[in-house]
């Protein structure tokens, strides 16, 4: 069965602090794709980034980096030196070559607080 | 030059009512999907159209039904309105149905409270 597990339901931190939020992910298939999307408190989904399963190579966008690593089923997300902007609910998402839907984490609320 | 927009933002109405929301996208994508967020702001997709013919019909009550009139369009009909059916709705599209062309755009949502 596929599924996405972000085991942080809530994190908080002070501005500037980095942080980092995980995402555990469960699939059969050998092409999936997974991606992290930002929902912030205005309410719309925000598309981050895709990972295709045969790339492990990390991201780094700005402040924000990706770290997948398929031994441990994991893409984590870190915000380093995070600013109040960045409080939102953010959501893993995996999708699988042959579906299309995605199958999202129950999401992360972060807090950065001045 | 919104790529994709729904209308109403918000709807509230009362249970038994039959009530529409309205999807747009102007990326030129294939493929568009409904997905229901509940209060606990989990995720779940309800209905996937591929140029205009539905692919994914996820286990959602007969009271909903897509309706996609052409490629750029994907609306959602509900019919008999229940409180449980209160969620925000979003649509989303994506270049194609699968593989590398499956990153979805989402719109902002449309907020339904039923009373």
């Amino acid at each position: 069965a596929q599924k996405v597990t972000q085991a942080q339901t809530e994190i908080s931190v002070v501005e500037k602090e980095d942080v980092t939020l995980d995402c555990v992910y469960e699939t059969r298939d050998t092409t999936y794709y997974l991606f992290w999307y930002k929902q912030p408190p205005s309410g719309e989904l925000v598309f981050l980034i895709r990972r295709n399963s045969f790339d492990e190579q990390n991201e780094i966008s700005g402040r924000y980096s990706w770290n997948f690593q398929k031994s441990t089923s994991s893409f984590n997300f870190t915000i380093t030196a995070s600013q109040v902007v960045d409080s939102a609910v953010y959501f893993c998402a995996l999708s699988y070559n042959q579906g299309g839907k995605l199958i999202f984490g129950q999401g992360t609320e972060l807090s950065v607080k001045p | 030059d919104t790529a994709v927009s729904q209308t109403p933002k918000y709807l509230v109405t009362q249970m038994g009512n039959d009530k529409s929301i309205k999807c747009e996208q102007n990326l030129g994508h294939d493929t568009m999907y409904w997905y229901k967020q509940d209060s606990k702001k989990f995720l779940k997709i309800m209905f996937s159209y591929n140029n205009k013919e539905l692919i994914i019909n996820e286990t959602v009550p007969n009271r909903f039904s897509p309706k996609s009139p052409d490629k750029a369009h994907l609306n959602l009909h509900i019919n008999s309105l229940e409180l449980g059916d209160s969620a925000v709705y979003f649509c989303a599209s994506s270049q194609g149905p699968s593989g590398r062309e499956n990153t979805q755009y989402f719109g902002p949502g449309t907020r339904l409270t039923v009373l």
